[in-house]
């Protein structure tokens, strides 16, 4: 089973640079979630989606849009990125609302904006 | 604000030996409470999953522990094993319809010495 799976996983920008990230899942999950994670601080909620065709903003959206135009992708767009936008992403699903359903991660993307 | 604070940041032990992780929360209203586990590198995957109702639960050779009332968790570690070196993430939703209440702890980094 693939589970959630992210690309790329890597990536170094310059400033300024635009650059989508990829997140695709295979177990038919409706809800889906971009997260970022930096160093002493819990995850912190980007974007999310409740089901195809559907974004929500999340606790720190700014500089970032997202899509979700099939129910088992969600994209993660940086249109101009900044450094501050240094940070490991991570991409997750679930079943149920996330509140009450176990949220399954992909294995993160590190970007690195100079 | 809803917070969840983990204690301590880090902790180191040998091999063989038990370790207990704290959470506090000031998530209200509470719905769940789930810790993750994070090997470096990787996504969170969650370990268990705790209730108002619920006291211990128990998952291998980790239980975790809830008291609703004074909103604390713990999550007990016996016979430690080189392969529990990790973050320990504490993760607390909140009772709602929407599917981005979900606060996170920064995590326990858990270092197992042989």
């Amino acid at each position: 089973n693939a589970g959630v799976t992210q690309t790329p996983k890597f990536r170094v920008l310059k400033t300024g640079q635009s650059m989508t990230l990829l997140c695709a899942q295979d177990m038919n999950h409706e809800y889906m979630y971009w997260y970022r994670q930096d160093p002493g601080m819990g995850l912190r909620l980007i974007h999310y989606s409740v089901g195809e065709g559907t974004t929500a903003k999340g606790e720190v959206p700014d500089g970032y849009n997202v899509s979700r135009l099939k129910k088992q992708n969600f994209l993660l767009g940086l249109e101009s990125a900044a450094p501050s936008q240094t940070s490991v992403y991570f991409c997750a699903s679930s079943y149920r609302q996330g509140n009450t359903g176990e949220l399954f991660f992909g294995e993160g993307s590190r970007l690195t904006v100079l | 604000k809803n917070q969840v604070e983990q204690s301590p940041q880090s902790l180191i032990i040998l091999e063989g030996k038990n370790c207990t992780l704290q959470c506090n929360y000031t998530v209200s209203p509470f719905s769940n409470l789930r810790w993750y586990k994070q090997d470096t590198g990787r996504g969170p995957v969650s370990l268990t999953i705790m209730t108002f109702s619920e006291n211990t639960k128990s998952n291998g050779r980790y239980t975790a522990t809830l008291d609703a009332d004074t909103k604390q968790s713990s999550l007990h570690i016996t016979a430690s094993q080189l392969s529990d070196s990790a973050s320990y993430i504490c993760v607390v939703s909140e009772a709602s319809s929407s599917a981005s209440k979900i606060i996170f702890g920064s995590g326990t980094r858990l270092s197992i010495r042989p």
